[in-house]
C-alpha cells in the first residue's frame, strides 16, 4: 500500500527532553512538509524539504530541526528550546506532475509536561 | 502577509440538503486550491483541488474558483450525517508552499 506513515501515534515527554518524530512515505515524493496544529487552530508549517539533502525553514521553525538523508524519510526533532512543544504534528507529501497536491499521515500528538 | 480566510462556523446544515463553504484568499499569485476534510482527531483528508475559473465536480462534490475575486468555494450536495467535519480551504503560492485557512466547522443534522 502507498502512503505517508508516522510513529508514534501518541507521545508522551517530560520538559527538557529532545523526540524525534518519524515520517516516512511510499510514494515516491520529492517534497516533503511538517506541519503543526493547536486546538481551533490552522496548519502551521515547520520545515519543508524539496529535495532529499536539501531543506527550508517554514514559518515556525525555532525549536526544531530536520533532515532529509533518504527521500522517504524526513525525522522531525522537537528540541528542549520550543517553548510549546504539545501539539498535533502532521507530516505531508507532494510529488512533481501531480498538480501540487499535498498527502496528510495519520499524525503524532504530542505531550510534553 | 498572504492569508486563507475562512468563516470558523459552525455551519449547521439540515441532511439531504446543500452545504456552502466559502473562503477567500489574498496572494493574487496563486494557481492552485485544495479543500481537504478533518475529522477530530485525524489529519486532513483531500477531497478536491482546482486550478482554474469554473467550477469542477466530483460525485457530490462540488469546488468552484473565482480568481478575479480570489474566492473559492465548496458545495456539498445531498449532505450526510458523515459529512460533519472541519474543512480547511488551502491556496499553494509561488514558492511551492501551502497556506491553509483555519477551517469552517460543518455541523449536518440528522
Amino acid at each position: 500500500d502507498g502512503g505517508i506513515t508516522q510513529s508514534p501515534k501518541y507521545l508522551f515527554r517530560k520538559e527538557g527532553q529532545n523526540v524525534t518524530l518519524s515520517c516516512e512515505q511510499n510514494l515516491n515524493h520529492d517534497a516533503m512538509y511538517w506541519y503543526r496544529q493547536d486546538p481551533g487552530q490552522g496548519l502551521r508549517l515547520i520545515y519543508y524539504s524539496q529535495i532529499v539533502n536539501d531543506f527550508q525553514k517554514g514559518d515556525i521553525a525555532e525549536g526544531y530541526s530536520v533532515s532529509r538523508e533518504k527521500k522517504e524519510s524526513f525525522p522531525l526533532t522537537v528540541t528542549s528550546a520550543q517553548k510549546n512543544p504539545t501539539a498535533f504534528y502532521l507530516c505531508a507529501s507532494m510529488g512533481t506532475g501531480t498538480g501540487y497536491e499535498q498527502y496528510f499521515g495519520p499524525g503524532t500528538r504530542l505531550t510534553v509536561t | 502577509q498572504k492569508e486563507v480566510e475562512q468563516n470558523s462556523g459552525p455551519l449547521s446544515v439540515p441532511e439531504g440538503a446543500i452545504a456552502s463553504l466559502n473562503c477567500t484568499y489574498s496572494d493574487r499569485g496563486s494557481q492552485s486550491f485544495f479543500w481537504y476534510r478533518q475529522y477530530s482527531g485525524k489529519s486532513p483528508e483531500l477531497i478536491m483541488s482546482i486550478y482554474s475559473n469554473g467550477d469542477k465536480e466530483d460525485g457530490r462534490f462540488t469546488a468552484q474558483l473565482n480568481k478575479a475575486s480570489q474566492y473559492v468555494s465548496l458545495l456539498i450536495r445531498d449532505s450526510q450525517p458523515s459529512d460533519s467535519a472541519t474543512y480547511l480551504c488551502a491556496s499553494m503560492n509561488r514558492d511551492d508552499k501551502i497556506i491553509f485557512g483555519k477551517g469552517t466547522r460543518l455541523h449536518i443534522l440528522p
